[in-house]
């Protein structure tokens, strides 16, 4: 059993949609991060959200954590071609990180 | 400033040899970390190294995997009598807190055993 459920798993969509995605849990956490992996790289650190309800804004990317801390969405508007990758939650434990299984998105133009 | 350095980029081993797999951390981060990935496992934590505290070894699958860090910088990850199992991308991340916040990750080492 995965510790966060990403959902969905794989997206496709034409450039300018807009996506959610999802980043559950039954567990209550500090915080939570989210993570964008590009082919043959690792993952980069997007944000770290850590107030529950609270809202970060990374140009085109937004960023939610739940009120009780246990779930968090990343929301794209206008998605780019640029945008294409594995996008990952994580959370904090015991100073390791817990993944997400991601979401791999493609932007086609 | 440098980042977070692996190598080698690839290797291909055969099964049932030992790897060794290394890691240069960002200078001055006291964190290391060891994960491994693959397809339909994700992204999963091996081992997490902490200044001079002793490792959290608790992701290690097996007893053939093994890391050290010398000076509390440079870390190798080895792999004895490699599987096809083993096969993945193994990154490295380092961190300058305590947290495990703020990670950054290295290209990744992808491990092929035939």
């Amino acid at each position: 059993t995965q510790l966060l459920e990403q959902s969905p798993q794989f997206l496709s969509i034409q450039e300018g949609e807009n996506l959610t995605v999802y980043c559950n849990s039954s567990s209550v956490f500090s915080s939570l991060q989210w993570y964008r992996q590009e082919p043959g790289e690792g993952p980069v650190l997007l944000v770290t959200v850590v107030t529950g309800g609270e809202v970060k804004k990374l140009k085109r990317l937004t960023f939610q954590f739940g009120d009780a801390r246990k779930d968090s969405s990343l929301h794209i508007t206008a998605a780019q071609p640029g945008d294409t990758g594995l996008y990952l939650c994580a959370a904090t434990q015991g100073g390791k990180l817990i993944f997400g299984q991601g979401t791999e998105l493609s932007v086609k133009p | 400033g440098a980042g977070v350095s692996q190598s080698p980029s690839n290797k291909v081993t055969e099964k049932g040899k030992d790897v060794e797999l290394r890691c240069d951390p960002i200078s001055g981060h006291t964190a290391l970390y060891w994960y491994r990935q693959s397809l339909g496992q994700g992204l999963e934590f091996l081992i997490y190294f902490q200044g001079n505290s002793a490792p959290d070894k608790s992701g290690l699958p097996s007893d053939r995997f093994s890391a050290e860090r010398t000076g509390g910088s440079v870390s190798t990850l080895t792999i004895q009598r490699t599987q096809q199992e083993d096969s993945a991308v193994y990154l490295c991340a380092s961190s300058a807190g305590t947290s495990g916040h703020e990670q950054y990750f290295g290209p990744g080492t992808r491990l092929t055993v035939t």
